[in-house]
């Protein structure tokens, strides 16, 4: 099983609203990543979780809110967002291994995205 | 400033022809990825290169690693229609960071 999972695909929602990304892999990957991406452009590195703890937050605004309840799933908690956070939200995993001393991740596997539009 | 440069950003060429696509850094890498993706899609891995020289082959797609292990190089032979779509490079910074390249949006023509 290769895959990483994301649900939905597509989510539209209201400044108001509160609503959550969800990532799913069961290649034992212990590193995890939420990308988001505009059209035209390459993906954009927001969060790494490395052993379901927060490694890296690319000062990441705080209406976006990551969660990881376990090694195989990744949440995206939103809340208040603007209409300029429409994009592709991609989720994806990779391994983690040892290499020069340091715990290092390697190719990431990617899921299918979510398309949020805010309204 | 961006870690990894693409070259070209845009190339749209006819069925049957050749292409070179560049990924440059001024920094070295441990490993660089190739990915593909298409409208709408996540990435989809093509390829890891991790030793400095190496050359990879996937059908008619041919990548290489630098031998500094800062750039790589994609090399498309007979190009069809089904190749259409963005390429990225893409580097783990930092141990844990996999950043891409600025990409390469591809267009195959019949």
């Amino acid at each position: 099983d290769t895959e990483v999972t994301q649900t939905p695909k597509h989510l539209v929602m209201g400044m108001t609203n509160k609503k959550s990304l969800k990532c799913e892999q069961h290649m034992g990957h212990r590193a995890m990543y939420w990308y988001k991406q505009k059209a035209k452009k390459p993906p954009e590195l927001m969060f790494v979780y490395s052993y379901e703890k927060l490694s890296i937050n690319e000062s990441v605004p705080s209406r976006f809110s990551p969660e990881c309840p376990n090694s195989s799933l990744l949440n995206l908690h939103l809340h208040a967002l603007q209409p300029e956070d429409s994009a592709l939200y991609l989720c994806a995993s990779s391994q983690s291994k040892v290499g020069q001393g340091r715990l290092m991740n390697t190719e990431a596997f990617f899921g299918q995205g979510t398309r949020l539009t805010v309204v | 400033t961006q870690l990894l440069e693409q070259s070209p950003q845009f190339l749209s060429i006819q069925e049957g022809e050749n292409l070179t696509v560049y990924c440059n850094s001024s920094s070295v890498f441990s490993s660089l990825q190739w990915y593909r993706q298409e409208p709408g899609e996540g990435p989809v891995l093509l390829v890891t290169v991790v030793t400095g020289g190496e050359v990879k082959k996937l059908k008619r797609l041919t990548f290489q690693f630098g031998d500094a292990r800062k750039d790589s190089s994609l090399h498309i032979t007979a190009a069809q229609p089904g190749d259409t779509g963005l390429y990225l490079c893409a580097g783990v910074r930092g141990f844990q960071k996999l950043v891409f390249g600025t990409g390469t949006r591809l267009l195959v023509s019949p």
